[in-house]
This record gives structure tokens, sequence and C-alpha cells, in this order.
């Protein structure tokens, strides 16, 4: 069966630069949540997406945006990253219209900011 | 605001006993309880989930149950073996067709290990 595609799945980049992480939500799926790990922690959720629109904000800073396409996949924008800002970034995705509160998660991408 | 407290941080046990790990909720709006197992670097993988219409759900050696006034559920891992071995994540979120707020809030994990 298809799953949470994310993209690319290690990153590395330096301080002050910025980096967009890709995911591929399981087809026919319609919401795409954000969640970011940093080491030995929970995760965290960042922001989702609903039928493409901006359904929910949690802990994501203003250095970052977000937003899904037509296609439902969804791209996370980081910019003048920090050191702080290394993690693992996971994808999720649902089919929230039929009622189904189960999460997907996606490989995830390690960001290391050096 | 929303937090879910987990317990404990990390548990030993020996191949074949079971293992218990605890969460309690603070949002008494949260209907839905996943929880999750993580290797080293891997995506979290759910491996059972309980709504708030429910007491209780059992797959093979998971169980889960659920104390609604109390805002408590648990994980009951039983025979345990060496595989089981990584940390477990409880969750909620709070899931209603009007309202888009469904995010997971997750416990801090417990890291179980099985010793064989």
């Amino acid at each position: 069966a298809a799953g949470v595609i994310q993209s690319p799945r290690h990153l590395i980049k330096e301080k002050r630069e910025t980096a967009t992480l890709k995911c591929y939500p399981i087809p026919r799926h319609d919401t795409v949540y954000w969640y970011q790990q940093g080491p030995g922690q929970d995760p965290q959720f960042l922001i989702s997406f609903y039928e493409k629109m901006q359904s929910d904000k949690g802990s994501i800073p203003d250095r970052f945006s977000a937003q899904q396409f037509s296609d439902y996949h969804s791209e996370l924008n980081m910019s003048s990253l920090e050191l702080g800002d290394s993690a693992l970034y996971f994808c999720a995705s649902s089919l929230r219209r039929q009622g189904h509160n189960e999460q997907f998660f996606g490989p995830g991408t390690r960001l290391t900011v050096l | 605001g929303e937090n879910v407290e987990q317990h404990p941080s990390t548990l030993s046990v020996q191949e074949g006993d079971s293992a218990v790990i605890k969460c309690t909720y603070s949002d008494s709006a949260s209907n839905y309880f996943p929880w999750y197992k993580q290797e080293l670097g891997k995506r979290p993988q759910l491996i059972i989930d309980i709504r708030s219409n429910v007491g209780e759900k059992k797959d093979q050696r998971i169980a889960v149950t659920l104390n609604k006034t109390a805002k408590h559920f648990s994980l009951h891992i039983t025979e345990t073996q060496p595989e089981d071995s990584a940390v477990y994540f409880c969750a909620a979120s709070r899931f209603v067709h009007s309202y888009n707020t469904d995010k997971l809030i997750f416990g801090t994990g417990t890291r179980l290990q099985v010793f064989p």
C-alpha cells in the first residue's frame, strides 16, 4: 500500500540558510500534518492543512511557512535557519472527511543545521 | 494548555513479563487516544488506538484501557519480546467534524527495554 512520502530524507544546511521540505500524502487523504521532533523529544505539532486550507497551527516559528498544493502535496519552508532547528520533521496524513482519526506518518526528514 | 503526561520515562522488563505505560491528559474534550511505537531514527508507528466511547481495546498482546472520568489511559503489553524494545508514545487529540483541531498532543515517551 502507498505510504506518505517525504523528501529529502536528509538535509544539511548552514545557519541563516533556507530549507524546503516536501510531503506527499497517501492518495485520497485530505489532511496533512507537520510535526517536529528534537533529539530525545516527543513530536511537536507545527501546522496542518485540510483540503488545501490551513486548519490548525501549533508551535511553528514565524520563520517557517507551509502550504498545501492542488495535488495535495505539502511543503514546509524554513528560513533563517538556527542551530535549534536541527530535528526530525515528520509529515502525516489522514482521511478526515470520513471521520478517520488515524494519522499515518512519513519516514521523516532529518535536518541538520551547522 | 493541552498537555499529556506519560510515565514511566524508562521501563526495563525481562522477556515474557508484562509492561504497563500510563498517560494522563488535560483536555477533557479529547476523544481519540493512539499509541505509537518508535524505533531510533524511524517514524512513529501506530500500534493501537482507542476512542472515548470505548473503555478497553485489545489486539493480541497489546491492550489499551481508558478512564474518561480520571482522564487516564494505559498501554499493556503482555509476554514481552526483545523486539518490543523501542520508545512508546501516547497521544491525545480532539476530533470534531466541524472543528479542525485534531492535532496529536504527545506524551514525553517511555523507553522500553526487554531483556532476553
